[in-house]
């Protein structure tokens, strides 16, 4: 497997544009993560899915901010419309049952 | 509330010495215990997996400890080395949820 798979590796936009970032878990995972990484707060989870079903979203910093997950093999957050302060690094993680969280490389997004 | 804090937030020391990185939690019911190493520009890896029973494990260089009474963890890291140049993430997970710590920035000089 080639494990967890984020897409774009980097994204930059200007303020107030659509930003769209994907994620494909690894096969047969049920859960996947969200988590967005910054220097000042390290990382947070924003929210979380079970066998596709959003489970916990209070990490979602407010309404721009909305994550899908249409099947098991992929998972998108959007943000709309993106601000200066969305730059971050976004990464997602998947989990099967009780095994350790495996992490996408990320996607650094960059508002200017 | 459901807490992970680490220390010390940054940490430089020279090629070979060892260091010890800490972890204290609030989390509860706890699950596991999970020590990450994120390079640079990567996502973490998990390095060791401690569970209730457990005091102590080893991976290679580096061995974890975890004290479920006082709930503190501790990662120490034997004759360091440049690669070992990486932020160290502790996760303790509950139910199906995980709590991240704000990591420990670990610099190895030569």
């Amino acid at each position: 497997d080639a494990g967890v798979i984020q897409s774009p590796r980097h994204e930059v936009t200007e303020m107030g544009q659509e930003v769209t970032l994907r994620c494909k878990p690894i096969s047969g995972h049920n859960s996947l993560f969200w988590y967005r990484q910054t220097m000042m707060r390290g990382l947070e989870l924003l929210i979380y899915f079970n066998n596709n079903v959003p489970i916990d979203d209070s990490g979602m910093p407010e309404d721009r901010f909305s994550a899908k997950m249409p099947n098991a093999s992929f998972s998108t957050l959007k943000i709309q419309p993106s601000e200066p302060r969305d730059s971050a690094v976004y990464f997602c993680a998947s989990r099967g049952g009780r095994t350790e969280a495996f992490f996408g490389q990320g996607t650094r997004l960059t508002v200017v | 509330k459901n807490q992970v804090e680490q220390s010390p937030q940054s940490l430089i020391i020279l090629e070979g010495k060892n260091c010890t990185l800490q972890c204290n939690y609030t989390v509860s019911p706890f699950s596991n215990l999970r020590w990450y190493k994120q390079d640079t520009g990567r996502g973490p890896v998990s390095l060791t997996i401690m569970t209730f029973s457990e005091n102590t494990k080893s991976n290679g260089r580096y061995t974890a400890t975890l004290d479920a009474d006082t709930k503190q963890s501790s990662l120490h890291i034997t004759a360091s080395q440049l690669s070992d140049s990486a932020s160290y993430i502790c996760v303790v997970t509950f139910n199906n949820d995980m709590r991240f710590g704000a990591g420990t920035r670990l610099t190895v000089k030569p």
